[in-house]
């Protein structure tokens, strides 16, 4: 069964410095979506993105945060300059289509900002 | 705007009882409804969705959900509970605003007492 793989599953970063979290969606799967999850909170949208441009981000998604998909494969968050904060699970997923369509998630990379 | 309220930050149950997980949302279009499930240390699983079709949903492990637009409500049920229904579970709603953003709710925390 195809599914949404992530790298690393742990990144360990000191403040300040920049961090890309990698993600490999569903090879036929046309919409893309990171979100992120603060230790025992809710999971929070970051962004979406199709037809290699973003089509929505939250208000969380500031310019220390971009999205690229490089190759037709992966789909990179890139975190700029980390902060304490930014500590958290980040998950991946993509789908065949819109909103009406199931999200399939990755198993997440925990980042820890120290 | 969208939002998702889960009641009930932790639901316990005895083994075979009946679950019962409350979600109302609020959406200015009409919603389309989902219910995931996290196991510790993994990403989010769909259990069912709702998209303007059946109001009475048929999802994954037994689970189902009832859409009720007169109470804005997506309450997710389980018959019998079993030991590995144990994990947490988020409501979540999609709204096209351009974009493909679901707002997920805090989520429920599931204990199944043998």
């Amino acid at each position: 069964e195809p599914e949404v793989t992530q790298t690393p599953s742990h990144q360990v970063t000191q403040m300040g410095q920049e961090v890309i979290l990698r993600c490999v969606p569903i090879s036929n799967h046309l919409y893309f979506y990171w979100y992120r999850q603060i230790l025992g909170q809710k999971v929070e949208f970051l962004v979406s993105f199709y037809n290699n441009e973003i089509s929505e981000k939250s208000e969380i998604f500031d310019d220390q945060f971009s999205v690229e998909r490089p190759d037709g494969s992966n789909f990179t968050l890139k975190i700029r300059s980390t902060k304490l904060e930014d500590s958290a699970m980040y998950f991946c997923a993509s789908s065949s289509g819109g909103r009406a369509y199931e999200q399939y998630f990755g198993p997440g990379t925990r980042l820890t900002v120290t | 705007a969208q939002s998702v309220t889960q009641l009930g930050s932790h639901v316990s149950v005895s083994e075979g009882a009946l679950v019962l997980l409350r979600c109302n949302y609020s959406s200015s279009v009409p919603p389309y409804l989902f219910w995931y499930v996290q196991y510790p240390n993994q990403g989010l699983q769909l259990l069912l969705k709702y998209t303007s079709a059946a109001t009475l949903v048929k999802g994954i492990n037994g689970f189902e959900a009832e859409f009720k637009k007169s109470e804005t409500s997506f309450h997710l049920t389980k018959p019998s509970a079993h030991m590995s229904d144990a994990a947490e579970y988020f409501c979540a709603v999609s709204e096209n605003t351009g974009g493909f953003k679901t707002i997920f709710g805090a989520g429920t925390r599931l204990f199944v007492k043998a």
